[in-house]
Formats: structure tokens, sequence, C-alpha cells
């Protein structure tokens, strides 16, 4: 099984400023099949990027990840109020498809 | 409108068995794979099962295998877990969502397994 480490556990910062996400593989995510979701309280998580850096329908380019192999980041530059929320990673090249234990980015 | 909506979530006792429905509408579901998300309250997300867009291929996490089966009706555009030998720590809303990067998810159905 893959396992997924995000970091920082919590990020704490003020509206425009930028966020930066890790989520590292325990080993290699074939295809580079990884996805980043937000989640609010209350909601169902929503897809931000899939395959590691494309960004899904309707995405403000604000939002933009980057890596592969076992080293991804999620980038959210100048934070919108609407941004403070739980993010996840999640791996789907090989099964079973895991989830990171989250990120949650709260204002400063 | 793409959407699912899960419905069959409930209160059950340890052991039981419990039957999740989630109802597809606003894209060919017959050409999309499909999964079970949960996420227990105040917890992360955890991933449950996969299936083919044919039902050909179907994946479980170790969690629920062996007690879980995913399932599908494309006649009817609906997506199907029959969870059984149902534990406390099964405890969690479910989600269905579509295809692997999962782009569309349901509201959820909340599962509580407690004596």
């Amino acid at each position: 099984e893959i396992v997924l480490t995000q970091s920082p556990g919590t990020l704490s910062l003020s509206p425009g400023e930028r966020a930066t996400l890790s989520c590292r593989a325990s080993q290699g995510v074939s295809g580079s099949y990884l996805a980043w979701y937000q989640q609010k309280p209350g909601q169902a998580p929503r897809l931000l990027i899939y395959d590691a850096s494309s960004r899904a329908t309707g995405i403000p380019d604000r939002f933009s990840g980057s890596g592969s192999g076992t080293d991804f980041t999620l980038t959210i530059n100048r934070l919108e109020p609407e941004d403070f929320a739980v993010y996840y990673c999640q791996q789907y090249g090989t099964s079973p498809f895991t989830f990171g234990p989250g990120t949650k980015v709260d204002i400063k | 409108e793409v959407q699912l909506v899960e419905s069959g979530g409930g209160f059950v006792q340890p052991g039981g068995s419990l039957r999740l429905s989630c109802a597809a509408s606003g894209f060919t579901f017959s050409s999309y794979t499909m999964n079970w998300v949960r996420q227990a309250p105040g917890k992360g997300l955890e991933w449950v099962s996969y299936i083919s867009s044919g039902g050909g291929t179907i994946y479980y996490a170790d969690s629920v295998k062996g007690r879980f089966t995913i399932s599908r009706d494309n006649a009817k555009n609906s997506l199907y877990l029959q969870m059984n030998s149902l534990r406390a720590e099964d405890t969690a809303v479910y989600y269905c969502a579509r295809a692997k990067g999962s782009d569309c998810w349901g509201q959820g159905t909340l599962v509580t397994v407690s004596s």
C-alpha cells in the first residue's frame, strides 16, 4: 500500500499570501496519478488537481500542482477567504487508492 | 447537471448489514469508473472501493475486503455498496465519487454502527 504523508498538518496564513502544501508518497506514484481535493466543513470534497498538475474544470488558476514520483506539491497563490479549508492528496495509480491525512489551511 | 445522490444510510447494530445506493444523472454513467469513499466523524477521507465502467475490475480497501461488495447497474445508472458484518469503525459518511481523480461527488449518506 502506498502511504501518503502530507505536511504541514496545519498552515496558518493570511489572505493574499501563498500556500505551499506537500504530499509525499512511500513509493513512486504510477503515472503521476495524484489528485488534490479541497473540503470545507459539512461539504463533499472538491477536485482541484488531477494527474499531479492538471486543473479540474472551473478551478481558478491560483491553484497549481506539481511533482512526480514520490514528491508532490499544491500551491495556492494569493489566498482568497474561500480557500481556507482542508486539503487532501490521493493517489489513484495503484490500488488501494490511498488518501493523505490532510493539511488544514486556516486564517492567521 | 452532473449529479450523484447517495441513499440507504442509517443506524445499524454491529454485525448487521446495509446496502447503499448512488443514483447518477447528467452524464453517461456507463462510461465512467466509480468509487466509494468514506469519512468517519471528524476524520479524514478513506477510499473504500472502486469499480470499472463495465464492472469487470473491482478493488477494495483491506479494511472492508470480504465484508463489502461494490456493484453497478448501468441500465439503471446506479452504483451500490453492500455492507455486511458491520463494525463500529465503519461508522462514517459514505460518498460515491465519479472516476479516478474524482471530479464529481455525492452529498454523502451517514452510516452509524452502534449497539
